[in-house]
């Protein structure tokens, strides 16, 4: 049972290059979730997605899209890399209440823009 | 902006000693829960303490809830070295879509 799944683990850009981080989960979960996090900052929510089709804004989202075409996969664009991206990424995913939401997370993608 | 505010930034402590930490947070929630990121992983789910909850243990773990105060805390108790990490409160105001909100987080060193 892989749980969340993320690729790559580390990746460079250029900036203004573009690239998808994937994110894959195979726990049938309804929920799944992108942050960035910064040193001191915490993670801060990109973007999330409550089912397949659906999407919505985090704290953050300016500068990536996401989109949700299977309960599995959550993948997160960047479309034009800026150094302000440089950060680690996590991917989470959680059940819908009222099974629960304790989320799981993958372990990270640690992105480098120069 | 964020939604908890986590207070020791950073803790260091003897092997055996209790760790506290405080979280401290803005709005309304259905539940509050507490994360552990070892460095350079991602986060592990330790323990959720619903609104209607006022403590709950599991382990080495105690975390309170105090809704009036919009505060938690997490107690580890007989700490180890192992336990060394930075521990983050996640708050879920439930009808978001599993949108969890994180404090800034509390870095423990438990020194042998």
């Amino acid at each position: 049972n892989a749980g969340v799944t993320q690729t790559p683990k580390f990746q460079v850009l250029k900036t203004g290059q573009s690239m998808t981080l994937q994110c894959a989960q195979d726990m049938n979960h309804e929920y799944m979730s992108w942050y960035r996090q910064d040193p001191g900052m915490g993670l801060r929510l990109i973007h999330y997605s409550v089912g397949a089709g659906i999407t919505d804004q985090g704290e953050v989202p300016n500068g990536y899209n996401v989109s949700r075409s299977t309960t599995e996969d959550f993948p997160l664009r960047l479309l034009s890399a800026a150094p302000s991206q440089t950060s680690v990424y996590f991917c989470a995913s959680s059940y819908s209440p009222p099974k629960g939401t304790e989320a799981f997370f993958g372990q990270g993608t640690r992105l480098t823009v120069v | 902006s964020q939604q908890g505010e986590e207070d020791p930034q950073a803790l260091s402590i003897q092997e055996g000693e209790n760790a506290t930490m405080n979280c401290s947070y803005k709005t309304s929630i259905n539940n509050l829960q507490w994360y552990r990121q070892n460095s350079g992983r991602g986060l592990v789910h330790l323990i959720l303490i619903r609104s209607n909850e006022r403590e709950k243990h599991s382990g080495r773990l105690r975390v309170t809830l105090d809704t009036s105060k919009k505060s938690s805390s997490l107690l580890i108790t007989a700490s180890r070295a192992a336990d060394t990490a930075s521990y983050f409160c996640a708050t879920d105001a439930g009808n978001q879509g599993g949108k969890l909100i994180f404090g800034q987080g509390t870095e423990l060193s438990v020194k042998p």
